[in-house]
């Protein structure tokens, strides 16, 4: 079955080092997106991907990197300088020429926390 | 700047009544809304979706109402179901990043809680 793969689904990490969250996708999906929940608050876009070795910033950039080496793999890099990396991190693809937003795919998510 | 906003935290329905979940936006530049329903620790599900050139679609038991010219949405869910219970986002999307790059804009969330 196609899909979107998060691993892990719990992360623990100590203040000042920096954590790796996968998200890999088997849709053929051109673009990819990275967002993070935090409680009573919606989903705010982290970086996006269109294309393979190009990426852009989101709203809530700071903090973060990412890569896109391969179109099925957008892993996001949360840095030592993400001063509040506590929350639950989503991934999504979708077909790039799709003009319907229907075709949006969400993963399980991770949820990061740190100690 | 809140651009998608749920004003209501939470709504509790009996279990065949109707629910209403409203969302507003502020960003007349958005041009499709979809709404999603979420569990906890898991991502969200696609529930429905309507654009701005339509003022309502309906699947089955779900429907989206939009209001333009109040830049406000709703869904229905009749009859609710215990089966329901979830937290349900709408999300717009359009604007200075344009439908095709595919970023959504979220609003808060509402839980609902239909009781049997």
């Amino acid at each position: 079955d196609g899909g979107i793969t998060q691993s892990p689904k719990y992360l623990f990490r100590k203040e000042g080092q920096n954590v790796t969250l996968s998200c890999e996708q088997n849709l053929n999906h051109d673009a990819m997106y990275w967002y993070r929940q935090d409680p009573g608050q919606g989903l705010r876009l982290i970086y996006y991907s269109q294309i393979v070795n190009d990426f852009q910033k989101g709203d809530i950039a700071e903090g973060y990197s990412v890569s896109r080496e391969k179109k099925e793999s957008f892993p996001l890099t949360v840095t030592s300088a993400q001063k509040n990396p506590t929350a639950f991190y989503l991934c999504a693809s979708k077909p790039i020429f799709s003009r319907s937003m229907d075709g949006y795919t969400f993963g399980s998510g991770t949820r990061l926390t740190v100690v | 700047d809140q651009q998608v906003k749920q004003n209501s935290p939470s709504l509790s329905v009996q279990e065949g009544r109707i629910s209403i979940l409203n969302c507003d936006y502020t960003n007349s530049m958005f041009d499709y809304f979809l709404w999603y329903k979420k569990y906890p620790a898991e991502g969200p599900t696609f529930l429905i979706s309507i654009s701005s050139i339509k003022d309502k679609n309906e699947d089955g038991r779900f429907t989206v109402f939009l209001n333009k010219s109040a830049k406000h949405l709703s869904l229905h869910i009749v009859p609710s179901q215990p089966g329901d219970s979830a937290v349900y986002f709408c999300a717009a999307s359009g604007g200075a990043g344009g439908t095709s790059y595919g970023k959504l804009t979220f609003g808060q969330g509402t839980i609902l809680t239909v009781h049997p």
